[in-house]
């Protein structure tokens, strides 16, 4: 079993839809955790940080439930510009600094 | 400009020839990250050194795979006699702590024929 696992989709949704990722991840001892997104031969970059309280950045959701060792990203008016891979990503154990552990990525297509 | 950068920014080599990637990480930054990229997975850990010190190697996935960051900024990882299966995109990612958020470098793309 991957330590993080996220459907690869795609996801193919129309402008103004409302979509929702999921990830799992496997290490109950994990302290922090991230949504990455990574355009086509880009560089990840990070899109927020995914507290247990749940946070949101405009149009974006982010929810953790330890309980269940999973991760959520919701993303309401879905722009063009949305278009891209979400990478959930963990960092395991207190290491002493962030050894992140990437999934595979969620790929989304917004179209007109 | 002020961001990660990495070259080159392709490289091709045969298989069992030696390949040297460079990472200069933002000015300051005392932690770097090196990750493998293969197409269609996310990135994979492969070290992490603060200044000049390499504290995880745990990633490398042989002794071929060799980093090093001499005066705790530049760093260069080496592949020695490489193989088809190190084709893919090693990103260098810096911070200024170990756990600020880390910024990447658009990446080399390695193809080995």
């Amino acid at each position: 079993r991957k330590e993080v696992e996220q459907d690869p989709g795609p996801f193919n949704v129309p402008e103004g839809a409302t979509v929702a990722f999921n990830c799992t991840y496997s290490n109950s001892a994990s302290q922090s955790f991230f949504w990455y997104r990574q355009d086509c031969r880009k560089e990840p970059k990070l899109l927020m940080s995914v507290y247990s309280s749940g946070n949101e950045d405009g149009r974006f959701t982010a929810q953790l439930n330890r309980a269940s060792q999973y991760i959520s990203l919701l993303i309401r008016d879905s722009k063009l510009s949305d278009s891209a891979t979400y990478l959930c990503v963990v960092n395991p154990a207190n290491t002493g600094f962030q050894k992140l552990v990437f999934g595979t990525g969620t790929r989304l297509l917004v179209s007109p | 400009g002020a961001g990660v950068s990495q070259s080159p920014r392709y490289k091709v080599a045969k298989r069992g020839q030696d390949v040297a990637l460079r990472c200069d990480p933002i000015s300051g930054h005392v932690s770097l990250f090196w990750y493998q990229q293969a197409l269609g997975q996310g990135p994979e850990f492969l070290t992490y050194f603060q200044n000049e010190a390499q504290l995880d190697k745990s990633g490398l996935p042989s002794d071929r795979f060799f980093a090093e960051r001499p005066e705790g900024s530049v760093s260069t990882l080496k592949i020695q006699r490489t193989q088809q299966e190190d084709s893919a995109v090693y990103l260098c990612a810096s911070t200024s702590s170990g756990y600020q958020p880390q910024h990447f470098g658009d990446g080399t793309r390695l193809s080995i024929l």
